[in-house]
């Protein structure tokens, strides 16, 4: 089964500074998708950030950019120029088409604080 | 558009109490999930619905829960006897046609089920 791991339940950054929020996970599928959420207080789940595993070259959308290590299994997650608006838990998340699954695989989540 | 909508936002009942949980998908969307999201923990998997196929019910935790999605679109997670353990944010999230390949899943708020 896949896993994904968070090991940072906090993190904080000073606003317009830069955060790395790190994320691993375990697969033996090939081809497969990582995901950054965001969930700010609303409780409401945003896409931050989405890559494709056959894909070489690290997304990046404005102020947000992965860097993916697939030997490594590692899925990081950069944020630069933090807004107080950036404050919330981010969760890293897998999916696999080839587990014959649709299910999205979370971690636990990192909990980002942006000090004014 | 609208977006996922969830009802009640929240909802406090006694233990032993069945609970239902509602979830209008955004309009067209084919795919409905269900997740749970206890204190502290990611989100964790419990029901898929795609179009009219058979439901991909491998994430209930017991029998107690149930889901079922009327007409392809209204989806209500009923939980039956409830227990304290049950209480969490349940989310709710819905996929347009032809996004399988890549899995986008557009969140609700949620609703925060607390056991008394």
């Amino acid at each position: 089964a896949q896993t994904v791991t968070q090991s940072q339940p906090e993190m904080s950054v000073q606003e317009a500074e830069t955060v790395t929020l790190s994320c691993t996970y375990d697969t033996s599928e090939s081809d497969y998708y990582l995901f950054w959420y965001k969930q700010p207080p609303s409780r409401q789940m945003i896409l931050v950030i989405r890559q494709e595993a056959y894909k070489q070259q690290n997304a990046t959308e404005n102020r947000f950019s992965v860097n993916f290590q697939k030997a490594a299994k590692s899925f990081s997650l950069k944020i630069s120029d933090s807004q107080l608006g950036d404050a919330a838990m981010y969760f890293c998340a897998y999916y696999g088409p080839g587990a014959g699954s649709y299910q999205l695989t979370f971690g636990k989540g990192t909990k980002l604080s942006v000090i004014p | 558009g609208a977006g996922v909508s969830q009802s009640p936002s929240n909802k406090v009942t006694e233990k032993g109490k069945d609970v239902e949980l509602r979830c209008d998908p955004i309009s067209g969307h084919t795919a409905l999930y269900w997740y749970r999201q206890s204190l502290g923990q990611g989100l964790e998997f419990l029901i898929y619905f795609q179009g009219n196929s058979a439901p991909d019910k491998s994430g209930l935790p017991s029998d107690r829960f149930s889901a079922e999605r009327t007409g392809g679109s209204v989806s209500t997670l009923t939980i039956q006897r409830t227990q304290q353990e049950d209480s969490a944010v349940y989310l709710c999230a819905s996929s347009p046609p032809g996004t399988t390949a890549y899995n986008e899943q557009f969140f609700g708020p949620g609703t925060r089920l607390t056991v008394l």
